[in-house]
């Protein structure tokens, strides 16, 4: 089964558009850390986000938002205010304390592509 | 922060040849390291878990002889793919964990095959 799931393939905003990005993972692990990783065309990932389990509060970072809801399994990425450069592909990503030290389980990734 | 590098960002080789990618960390000391492979407009698929001083562990369906790797210091590992075909071409991204789950990526290995 997949252990993070990005429903969203692709999507498309037009500049200045608000975009919500769905992550949803499954686990049975109490203690876990979720990711968010940004890949540009040029396939080097940056790291946005790292949230552990028991910390559910949800974290601003200027246009970037996440929202993380254990009842839910659910760690959703916004980006408010979308400007080009922020056309990527989108990873959510877990690890699970159980596992092997930094085995990361990656979603299929989401592309967003904002339009001018 | 932590850096990983990769070596070299780009190659192309002719099917049948051997390629050697590097990954290095650059500043901390990594006992393990996880290899990925990424095909277009997917997503990261991780091939094998380097660990210093003893064999890798691979994942199923990752044939340990045609990716063989190596983890010669708590800086190095290599990831060389033998007898290259087409269907090898991919783009390899190494990792390497810090010591609170956090994860550091090399910019990753464009392979092309001939």
């Amino acid at each position: 089964a997949q252990k993070v799931t990005q429903a969203q393939t692709e999507i498309s905003v037009v500049e200045k558009e608000d975009v919500t990005l769905d992550c949803v993972y499954e686990t049975r692990d109490t203690t876990y850390y979720l990711f968010w990783y940004k890949q540009p065309p040029s396939g080097e990932l940056v790291f946005l986000i790292r949230r552990n389990s028991f910390d559910e509060q949800n974290e601003i970072s200027g246009r970037y938002s996440w929202n993380f809801q254990k009842s839910t399994s659910s760690f959703n990425f916004t980006i408010t205010a979308s400007q080009v450069v922020d056309s990527a592909v989108y990873f959510c990503a877990l690890i699970e304390r159980g596992s092997t030290l930094g085995r990361l389980y990656f979603g299929r990734g989401t592309q967003l592509t904002v339009w001018p | 922060g932590a850096v990983v590098s990769q070596h070299p960002s780009r190659v192309i080789c002719k099917s049948g040849t051997s390629v050697k990618i590097e990954c290095r960390s650059l500043d901390f000391q990594a006992t393990t390291m996880f290899w990925y492979r990424q095909f277009p407009k997917q997503s990261l698929m991780l091939m094998a878990t380097s660990n210093e001083g003893s064999k890798a562990t691979y994942e199923q369906g990752v044939e340990k002889d045609k990716f063989l790797i190596n983890h010669a210091s708590l800086t190095l590992s290599t990831l060389t793919v033998t007898s290259a075909h087409p269907e090898d071409s991919s783009f390899y991204i190494c990792s390497a964990p810090g010591a609170s789950y956090e994860q550091y990526f090399g910019p990753g290995t464009r392979l092309t095959v001939t």
